[in-house]
C-alpha cells in the first residue's frame, strides 16, 4: 500500500510564524504535490515536485515556498504565516507516467 | 483553463436507492478520469478510474464516461450511509504533467 505521510495532523501558529509542513512517500514517487482545500473552493494546488530539487509552481504560490531535498520528502513552507493561509493542507504523489494521486490524511492549519 | 464541474449538492437518497453523480469537463484532450472520495475531515482516497468510453464495474460503483459529450459520471448502487462523502471529479490529459484538475466535489447524503 502506498503510504503519504505528514508529520501534523492539526497545527496551530501565529502570525508572522515560518511554518515548514512536511511530507514523506515510501513509494518511491517522482511527483509530489501540496493542495489546500477550503470550503466551497475545492483543491488549489500551490506547488508540485516531479523530481529531487526541481518544483514547479501551481495555482496559488503567493506565499508559500517548497523545499525537496529527497526523493521520499517534499515540504511547504509558509515564510511568514497569515490568517489567510488557514486551511487544510494536503500533500498527495503519484507514480511516473500516472495521474493517480495518493494523499496524505491532511494538516489542519490555524493562523492567529 | 481547464475546468471541471460538479453539481456541488447536497445530493440526498435513501439507503438502499442508486446514486448518480455526475461530471463535465471542459478539455477534448483529456484522457484519465478518476472518482474519489472524501469523508469529512479526512483526505480524499481514490475509489475508481476510467480510460475508455462505455461503462467500468467495481463492486457497488460503476464509472461511465461519454468523451463526445465529455461526460463522466459515477453510480453507487445499493447506497449504504457509509457512502456519505464529498465525491470528487478528477480528469487529467495523458502524457502531459501528471496534474489532474479536480471538480470542487458534490456532497452526497444517504440517508437511512
Amino acid at each position: 500500500d502506498v503510504k503519504v505521510t505528514q508529520s501534523s495532523r492539526y497545527l496551530v501558529k501565529r502570525t508572522g510564524e515560518k511554518v515548514f509542513l512536511e511530507c514523506v512517500q515510501d513509494m518511491d514517487h517522482e511527483n509530489m504535490f501540496w493542495y489546500r482545500q477550503d470550503p466551497g473552493l475545492g483543491l488549489r494546488l500551490i506547488y508540485f515536485s516531479y523530481d529531487v530539487k526541481m518544483k514547479e509552481k501551481g495555482d496559488i504560490p503567493e506565499g508559500y515556498s517548497v523545499s525537496r531535498e529527497k526523493k521520499e520528502r517534499f515540504s511547504l513552507i509558509l515564510e511568514s504565516a497569515s490568517t489567510n493561509q488557514t486551511s487544510m493542507y494536503l500533500c498527495a504523489s503519484s507514480p511516473p507516467a500516472k495521474n493517480i494521486q495518493y494523499f496524505g490524511a491532511g494538516t489542519r492549519l490555524s493562523v492567529l | 483553463q481547464k475546468e471541471v464541474e460538479q453539481n456541488s449538492g447536497p445530493l440526498s437518497v435513501p439507503e438502499g436507492a442508486i446514486a448518480s453523480l455526475n461530471c463535465t469537463y471542459s478539455d477534448r484532450g483529456s484522457q484519465s478520469f478518476f472518482w474519489y472520495r472524501q469523508y469529512s475531515g479526512k483526505s480524499p482516497e481514490l475509489i475508481m478510474s476510467i480510460y475508455s468510453n462505455g461503462d467500468k464495474e467495481d463492486g457497488r460503483f460503476t464509472a461511465q464516461l461519454n468523451k463526445a459529450s465529455q461526460y463522466v459520471s459515477l453510480l453507487i448502487r445499493d447506497s449504504q450511509p457509509s457512502d456519505s462523502a464529498t465525491y470528487l471529479c478528477a480528469v487529467a490529459t495523458s502524457g502531459g504533467s501528471y496534474i489532474p484538475t479536480f471538480g470542487r466535489g458534490t456532497s452526497l447524503i444517504v440517508h437511512p
